[in-house]
């Protein structure tokens, strides 16, 4: 069965420190989600493309994060500069489409840990 | 806003009781709900969504609009059912703010 692959599995970094993540969705699948997970909590949206586009980023912190799809493919989260309530798990999703009512597929997730 | 409230953060049963996971949630309409779970050291991943109206795994889940709930149950809960749920909802397909919003997980552990 076709998963979503993440990494790296772990990340440790020291504040102020740039870092990034990557997701590749399963094939076919046009829309990818970025969620964080704090200790805890459930996960909580960060942003969602379509395809090569965003069409919700309102729960990103645009001053520090940042998100690309470029080809609509494979995804990068960056994080710059991080910052310690930046721990967390940082989990990707896929499905098949915004219009096509399908469910979210998730990643094994990047744990950050910033010291 | 659309919000997800699952009351307990921890469940703890015996092998063959039943369970029963709760979840409220807040929505002005008719949205989709579903239930992730997450084993240990494992990735989250659907369990059953409303609109399927099937069992999976012994667990079902019925969407009480009156009381907007979507509580999670089985009749005899086993050991290997010990995990981490999470209630999720979602907007109408086509509907404004069409996101997965979590609620904040229940811990069920099943002693044998």
């Amino acid at each position: 069965e076709a998963e979503v692959a993440q990494s790296p599995r772990y990340k440790i970094t020291e504040k102020s420190q740039a870092v990034a993540f990557w997701c590749d969705p399963i094939s076919g699948h046009a829309t990818l989600y970025w969620y964080r997970q704090i200790l805890g909590q459930g996960p909580e949206l960060l942003v969602q493309f379509q395809d090569e586009s965003v069409v919700d980023d309102s729960q990103l912190p645009k001053d520090r994060f940042s998100a690309e799809r470029l080809k609509g493919v494979d995804s990068t989260l960056k994080i710059q500069p991080a910052e310690l309530g930046d721990s967390a798990m940082y989990l990707c999703a896929s499905s098949l489409g915004r219009f096509r009512n399908s469910p979210l597929h998730f990643g094994n997730g990047t744990r950050l840990t910033v010291t | 806003a659309q919000r997800v409230t699952q009351p307990e953060k921890l469940l703890s049963v015996f092998k063959g009781a039943p369970v029963e996971l709760k979840c409220n949630y807040s929505y002005s309409g008719s949205p989709e709900l579903f239930w992730y779970v997450q084993y240990s050291r494992q990735r989250l991943q659907l369990l059953l969504r409303h609109i399927s109206r099937e069992s999976i795994k012994g667990f079902t889940a019925d969407l009480n609009k009156g009381e907007t709930s979507f509580h999670l149950k089985k009749p005899f809960a086993q050991e290997e059912d010990s995990a981490m749920y999470y209630c999720a909802l979602r907007p109408p397909l086509g509907g404004s703010n069409y996101k997965l919003t979590f609620g904040k997980g229940t811990l069920l552990t099943v002693n044998p």
